[in-house]
């Protein structure tokens, strides 16, 4: 258990359909990520809140779309999307969003399937 | 820009072995270094990090790891594994400001009796 709380653990859509995955935080930061992992890539920061606003958005595809209501809670709001964003998409939190050596908690993360 | 290399994707060990896993990074500037673990069907974990001070850091479940500058390296260690360190192992760099780890591409550790 590590603070972090992802859901749906797996997902399983069509290219047309509309979804979202939800992360939770339990441990009081201020920070939340959305990071995606795909085979043989490295992790791939996609989305940075800090304070409910968003930092950064790293040449994210407009089909992914985040939201971030309050320091707790992160979705990912999922829309037409295609077979290659198939992968594992971790949620996960730090204290603050500069780096001071700031430990970054990971949930388990949310296996999305696009067929 | 930072980068991370892990030049060993898949590293084989009989239980009770010692095993280093490897990683260098690239930086201009100081650096804050990582290593994760990532447990079959579950999220990644810190094991260790080296903010400043003793270039030698003990993490959790006997892992250790030796910063070495000149070299920009920092491998990951362990001197007896087990079969439950079987996982996926991910060094990470990351720097003074904006959090921003930049994660290496992962090596599987596959321990067998």
């Amino acid at each position: 258990e590590t603070g972090v709380t992802q859901t749906p653990r797996h997902l399983v859509m069509g290219m047309t359909n509309k979804k979202s995955l939800k992360c939770e935080q339990h441990l009081g930061h201020n920070a939340m990520y959305w990071y995606k992992q795909s085979a043989k890539k490295p992790l791939e920061l996609m989305f940075v809140y800090s304070l409910e606003e968003r930092v950064e958005n790293n040449s994210v595809p407009s089909r992914f779309s985040p939201e971030c209501p309050n320091s707790s809670h992160l979705f990912l709001h999922l829309h037409t999307l295609q077979p290659e964003d198939s992968a594992l998409y971790l949620c996960a939190s730090s204290q603050d969003r500069d780096s001071s050596g700031n430990t970054i908690y990971f949930g388990e993360g949310s296996w999305l399937t696009v067929v | 820009a930072q980068s991370v290399t892990q030049l060993d994707s898949q590293v084989p060990v009989f239980e009770e072995a010692p095993v280093e896993l490897r990683c260098n990074y690239s930086s201009s500037v100081s650096v804050y270094l990582f290593w994760y673990v990532q447990y079959p069907n579950q999220g990644l974990q810190l094991l260790l990090k080296y903010l400043s001070g003793s270039t030698l850091v003990k993490g959790i479940n006997g892992f250790e790891a030796e910063f070495n500058k000149s070299q920009t390296s920092f491998h990951l260690r362990k001197p007896s594994v087990h079969i439950s360190d079987t996982a996926e192992y991910f060094c990470a760099v990351g720097n003074t400001g904006f959090q921003k780890l930049v994660f290496g591409t992962g090596t599987r550790l596959l321990v067998s009796p």
